[in-house]
Protein backbone atom coordinates (compact mmCIF):
# COMPACT_ATOMS: atom_id res chain seq x y z
CA UNK A 1 0.00 0.00 0.00
CA UNK A 2 0.91 3.48 -0.82
CA UNK A 3 2.64 5.28 2.45
CA UNK A 4 5.06 7.60 3.99
CA UNK A 5 6.86 7.02 6.94
CA UNK A 6 8.82 9.87 8.77
CA UNK A 7 12.01 9.94 10.81
CA UNK A 8 11.96 10.19 14.62
CA UNK A 9 11.39 12.95 17.30
CA UNK A 10 14.16 15.06 17.41
CA UNK A 11 15.10 18.29 20.03
CA UNK A 12 16.89 21.17 19.03
CA UNK A 13 18.34 24.78 20.58
CA UNK A 14 17.12 27.76 19.64
CA UNK A 15 19.05 29.00 16.09
CA UNK A 16 19.75 25.27 15.57
CA UNK A 17 18.84 23.02 12.16
CA UNK A 18 16.38 20.18 11.94
CA UNK A 19 15.85 17.82 8.80
CA UNK A 20 13.15 15.53 8.96
CA UNK A 21 12.74 12.52 6.36
CA UNK A 22 10.08 11.13 4.67
CA UNK A 23 10.23 7.75 2.67
CA UNK A 24 7.72 6.96 0.68
CA UNK A 25 6.63 3.21 -0.24
CA UNK A 26 4.37 1.44 -2.62
CA UNK A 27 4.32 3.89 -5.56
CA UNK A 28 7.05 5.53 -7.97
CA UNK A 29 8.45 8.27 -5.67
CA UNK A 30 8.92 10.29 -8.44
CA UNK A 31 5.19 10.25 -9.58
CA UNK A 32 3.89 12.83 -7.34
CA UNK A 33 5.25 15.89 -5.49
CA UNK A 34 5.56 16.08 -1.73
CA UNK A 35 4.23 18.69 0.78
CA UNK A 36 4.89 19.13 3.64
CA UNK A 37 2.54 20.87 6.51
CA UNK A 38 3.50 21.70 10.35
CA UNK A 39 0.41 21.76 13.26
CA UNK A 40 1.60 23.41 16.61
CA UNK A 41 0.43 22.17 19.78
CA UNK A 42 -3.73 22.50 19.68
CA UNK A 43 -3.95 24.34 16.35
CA UNK A 44 -4.56 23.03 12.85
CA UNK A 45 -2.34 22.70 10.02
CA UNK A 46 -0.36 24.80 8.15
CA UNK A 47 1.30 24.24 4.46
CA UNK A 48 4.97 24.67 4.65
CA UNK A 49 5.86 23.73 0.75
CA UNK A 50 6.04 21.50 -1.96
CA UNK A 51 8.51 19.73 -4.08
CA UNK A 52 8.89 17.74 -6.94
CA UNK A 53 10.77 14.61 -6.62
CA UNK A 54 11.61 14.26 -10.48
CA UNK A 55 13.13 17.73 -10.60
CA UNK A 56 14.04 18.91 -7.70
CA UNK A 57 11.61 22.05 -7.64
CA UNK A 58 10.01 23.66 -4.89
CA UNK A 59 8.63 26.45 -3.30
CA UNK A 60 6.96 27.47 0.52
CA UNK A 61 5.08 29.50 2.28
CA UNK A 62 5.90 33.06 2.64
CA UNK A 63 6.68 32.96 6.14
CA UNK A 64 9.42 30.02 5.64
CA UNK A 65 11.21 31.45 2.74
CA UNK A 66 14.72 31.97 3.59
CA UNK A 67 14.75 29.01 6.26
CA UNK A 68 13.25 25.89 4.63
CA UNK A 69 14.72 24.10 2.40
CA UNK A 70 13.05 21.01 0.82
CA UNK A 71 14.80 18.33 -1.35
CA UNK A 72 14.83 14.31 -1.92
CA UNK A 73 16.93 11.65 -2.89
CA UNK A 74 14.82 9.35 -5.54
CA UNK A 75 17.48 6.82 -5.43
CA UNK A 76 15.85 5.95 -1.90
CA UNK A 77 12.83 7.33 -2.67
CA UNK A 78 12.90 9.47 0.02
CA UNK A 79 11.98 13.53 0.81
CA UNK A 80 13.68 15.73 3.01
CA UNK A 81 12.53 18.64 4.72
CA UNK A 82 15.02 21.35 6.60
CA UNK A 83 14.31 24.14 8.49
CA UNK A 84 17.02 26.55 9.95
CA UNK A 85 16.90 28.95 12.76
CA UNK A 86 14.68 27.22 14.73
CA UNK A 87 12.48 29.15 17.54
CA UNK A 88 10.48 28.32 20.07
CA UNK A 89 7.36 28.36 17.76
CA UNK A 90 8.59 26.25 15.08
CA UNK A 91 7.88 23.41 17.63
CA UNK A 92 5.24 21.76 16.07
CA UNK A 93 4.45 18.04 14.68
CA UNK A 94 5.70 17.83 11.10
CA UNK A 95 3.88 16.43 8.30
CA UNK A 96 5.03 14.79 4.70
CA UNK A 97 1.81 14.29 2.64
CA UNK A 98 1.76 13.16 -1.37
CA UNK A 99 -0.38 15.66 -3.22
CA UNK A 100 -2.80 14.08 -5.54
CA UNK A 101 -2.09 14.83 -9.86
CA UNK A 102 -5.18 16.82 -10.16
CA UNK A 103 -7.55 18.77 -7.52
CA UNK A 104 -4.60 18.53 -5.36
CA UNK A 105 -5.96 16.52 -2.36
CA UNK A 106 -3.43 15.07 0.02
CA UNK A 107 -3.31 11.45 0.55
CA UNK A 108 -1.83 9.87 2.38
CA UNK A 109 0.31 11.32 4.89
CA UNK A 110 3.28 10.18 7.32
CA UNK A 111 2.60 9.53 10.74
CA UNK A 112 4.11 12.92 11.40
CA UNK A 113 7.66 14.18 13.71
CA UNK A 114 7.32 16.05 16.91
CA UNK A 115 10.24 18.87 17.21
CA UNK A 116 10.45 20.21 20.01
CA UNK A 117 12.48 23.81 20.10
CA UNK A 118 13.85 24.54 23.55
CA UNK A 119 16.95 26.14 25.17
CA UNK B 1 -4.36 33.79 1.02
CA UNK B 2 -7.45 31.74 0.82
CA UNK B 3 -8.92 32.30 4.63
CA UNK B 4 -10.99 29.22 5.21
CA UNK B 5 -13.90 29.98 8.07
CA UNK B 6 -14.84 26.74 9.81
CA UNK B 7 -18.28 26.30 12.10
CA UNK B 8 -18.99 25.55 14.32
CA UNK B 9 -16.07 25.15 16.08
CA UNK B 10 -17.19 22.63 18.61
CA UNK B 11 -19.87 20.44 18.09
CA UNK B 12 -21.56 17.85 20.57
CA UNK B 13 -23.88 14.74 19.60
CA UNK B 14 -24.71 11.13 20.22
CA UNK B 15 -24.29 7.86 18.22
CA UNK B 16 -26.75 7.56 15.37
CA UNK B 17 -27.02 11.75 15.06
CA UNK B 18 -26.68 13.50 11.91
CA UNK B 19 -24.12 16.38 11.90
CA UNK B 20 -23.30 19.01 9.32
CA UNK B 21 -19.76 21.43 9.92
CA UNK B 22 -19.40 23.99 7.27
CA UNK B 23 -17.01 25.65 5.78
CA UNK B 24 -16.82 29.02 3.89
CA UNK B 25 -13.74 30.55 1.45
CA UNK B 26 -13.22 33.95 1.10
CA UNK B 27 -13.15 33.33 -2.46
CA UNK B 28 -14.33 30.83 -5.25
CA UNK B 29 -12.34 28.26 -4.98
CA UNK B 30 -14.42 25.71 -7.84
CA UNK B 31 -13.92 21.92 -6.13
CA UNK B 32 -10.47 22.64 -4.79
CA UNK B 33 -12.19 21.15 -1.44
CA UNK B 34 -11.08 18.45 0.95
CA UNK B 35 -12.46 17.39 4.21
CA UNK B 36 -9.81 15.76 6.65
CA UNK B 37 -10.48 13.87 9.87
CA UNK B 38 -7.82 14.06 12.64
CA UNK B 39 -8.03 12.00 15.65
CA UNK B 40 -5.40 13.10 19.08
CA UNK B 41 -1.72 11.75 18.60
CA UNK B 42 -2.64 11.06 14.73
CA UNK B 43 -2.11 12.10 11.16
CA UNK B 44 -5.03 13.95 9.33
CA UNK B 45 -7.32 11.53 7.15
CA UNK B 46 -8.64 12.18 4.08
CA UNK B 47 -12.53 11.56 3.91
CA UNK B 48 -13.73 13.83 1.14
CA UNK B 49 -11.81 15.39 -1.52
CA UNK B 50 -13.09 17.68 -4.44
CA UNK B 51 -15.94 18.91 -2.78
CA UNK B 52 -18.14 15.69 -2.74
CA UNK B 53 -15.50 12.81 -4.01
CA UNK B 54 -15.37 9.69 -1.52
CA UNK B 55 -11.95 8.58 -0.74
CA UNK B 56 -11.23 4.77 -0.93
CA UNK B 57 -11.99 3.10 2.06
CA UNK B 58 -14.13 5.99 3.84
CA UNK B 59 -17.55 4.95 5.37
CA UNK B 60 -20.72 6.30 2.65
CA UNK B 61 -21.76 8.06 5.90
CA UNK B 62 -19.80 10.81 5.15
CA UNK B 63 -20.97 13.47 2.47
CA UNK B 64 -19.69 16.62 1.45
CA UNK B 65 -21.25 19.41 -0.99
CA UNK B 66 -21.19 22.79 -2.00
CA UNK B 67 -19.79 24.93 -4.80
CA UNK B 68 -17.87 28.18 -5.54
CA UNK B 69 -17.20 29.09 -1.65
CA UNK B 70 -19.48 27.55 0.69
CA UNK B 71 -19.14 23.73 1.23
CA UNK B 72 -20.33 21.45 3.77
CA UNK B 73 -19.50 18.04 5.49
CA UNK B 74 -22.56 15.52 6.66
CA UNK B 75 -21.82 12.53 8.78
CA UNK B 76 -24.83 10.65 9.44
CA UNK B 77 -25.73 8.12 11.39
CA UNK B 78 -22.84 9.01 13.75
CA UNK B 79 -20.78 5.86 15.22
CA UNK B 80 -18.48 5.70 18.20
CA UNK B 81 -15.03 6.16 15.78
CA UNK B 82 -16.36 9.39 14.20
CA UNK B 83 -15.50 11.52 17.16
CA UNK B 84 -12.71 13.37 16.11
CA UNK B 85 -11.39 16.85 15.12
CA UNK B 86 -12.69 17.70 11.37
CA UNK B 87 -10.93 20.71 8.88
CA UNK B 88 -11.56 21.51 5.54
CA UNK B 89 -8.76 22.79 3.31
CA UNK B 90 -8.47 24.91 0.02
CA UNK B 91 -6.17 23.21 -3.13
CA UNK B 92 -6.89 26.43 -5.11
CA UNK B 93 -3.63 28.03 -4.30
CA UNK B 94 -0.85 28.29 -2.36
CA UNK B 95 -0.42 28.46 0.57
CA UNK B 96 -3.09 26.13 0.96
CA UNK B 97 -5.26 26.34 4.07
CA UNK B 98 -7.27 25.20 6.35
CA UNK B 99 -10.70 25.71 8.92
CA UNK B 100 -10.18 26.32 12.72
CA UNK B 101 -11.33 22.75 12.68
CA UNK B 102 -14.37 21.50 14.22
CA UNK B 103 -14.30 19.02 17.06
CA UNK B 104 -17.05 16.56 17.62
CA UNK B 105 -17.50 15.51 21.03
CA UNK B 106 -19.86 13.08 22.49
Amino acid sequence: QVQLVQSGAEVKKPGASVRVSCKASGYIFTSHDINWFRQAPGQGPEWMGWMTPNNGNSDSGQQFRGRLTLTSDTSIGTAYMELSDLRSEDTAIYYCARISHDLNWFDPWGQGTLVTVSS
Amino acid sequence: DVQMTQSPSSLSASVGDTVTITCRASQTIYKFLNWYQQKPGKAPKLLIYAVNSLQSGVPSRFSGSGSGSDFTLTISSLQAEDFATYYCQQSYSTPYTFGQGTKLEI
